[in-house]
């Protein structure tokens, strides 16, 4: 099967900008999940979607950060506008159930400058 | 809340001794415990899971993972590393009374020495 398929894999932006990546999950795997690993840090669970339903997204700052999921299907995060301390890397993760092991993407390796 | 926690950043063994990396976690409920495994510039690869039955979980690359509920453990092991397991891993946690979160520790680096 077709991994989790993430793009784009690098990215340079100035502060205040904004940006985007995107997620396209095994397909009919319902639930979505966008983590943020900062350098040397584990993965912390930005938010959390089942089918096109938001299940918990208590740890996204909402301030600049969102998601979409439209369809059900394939994700979008933004950030507008971006801080220093979002330089890191965004990894996307699906699974087909609550017992089933996440199934990751490659990340985007944000910098922010 | 739940919690995961990796004590140590860094272990280091010889090629062909047993490894171990250890784990422990807290929640509320009963845990459901993962671990992963991420090489550089790449998303983390699942290596076992415990959700319930039998302690001892073998995995992905002759990885097994003993879970010791006394202890609230849950400890990565090998009987004889391969300098191809350098890598990063992560224990993860999801309490199985609460909301489908998985949180996952800080992150142990392998080093196998040749």
């Amino acid at each position: 099967e077709a991994g989790v398929a993430q793009s784009p894999r690098y990215k340079i932006i100035e502060k205040r900008q904004s940006v985007a990546f995107w997620c396209n999950p095994i397909s009919g795997h319902a639930t979505l999940y966008w983590y943020q690993q900062i350098l040397g840090q584990g993965p912390k669970l930005l938010i959390q979607f089942q089918n096109n339903g938001v299940v918990d997204d208590s740890q996204l700052p909402k301030d600049r950060f969102s998601a979409e999921r439209l369809k059900g299907v394939d994700s979008t995060l933004k950030i507008q506008p971006a801080k220093l301390e979002d330089s890191a890397v965004y990894l996307c993760a699906s699974s087909s159930n609550r017992d089933s092991p996440l199934h990751f993407g490659n990340g985007t390796r944000l910098t922010v400058t | 809340a739940q919690s995961v926690a990796q004590p140590e950043d860094q272990v280091n063994v010889a090629e062909g001794n047993p490894l171990t990396v250890k784990c422990t976690y807290s929640v509320s409920g009963n845990p459901y415990l993962f671990w992963y495994v991420q090489y550089p510039n790449r998303g983390l690869q699942f290596l076992l899971k415990y959700i319930t039955g039998d302690n001892l979980v073998k995995g992905s690359y002759g990885f097994e993972a003993e879970f010791n509920k006394s202890q609230t453990s849950f400890h990565l092991k090998k009987p004889s590393a391969l300098v191809s397991d350098s890598a990063l891993y992560f224990c993860a946690v999801r309490d199985n009374r609460k909301d489908d979160k998985i949180i996952f520790g800080k992150g142990t680096r392998l080093h196998i020495l040749p």
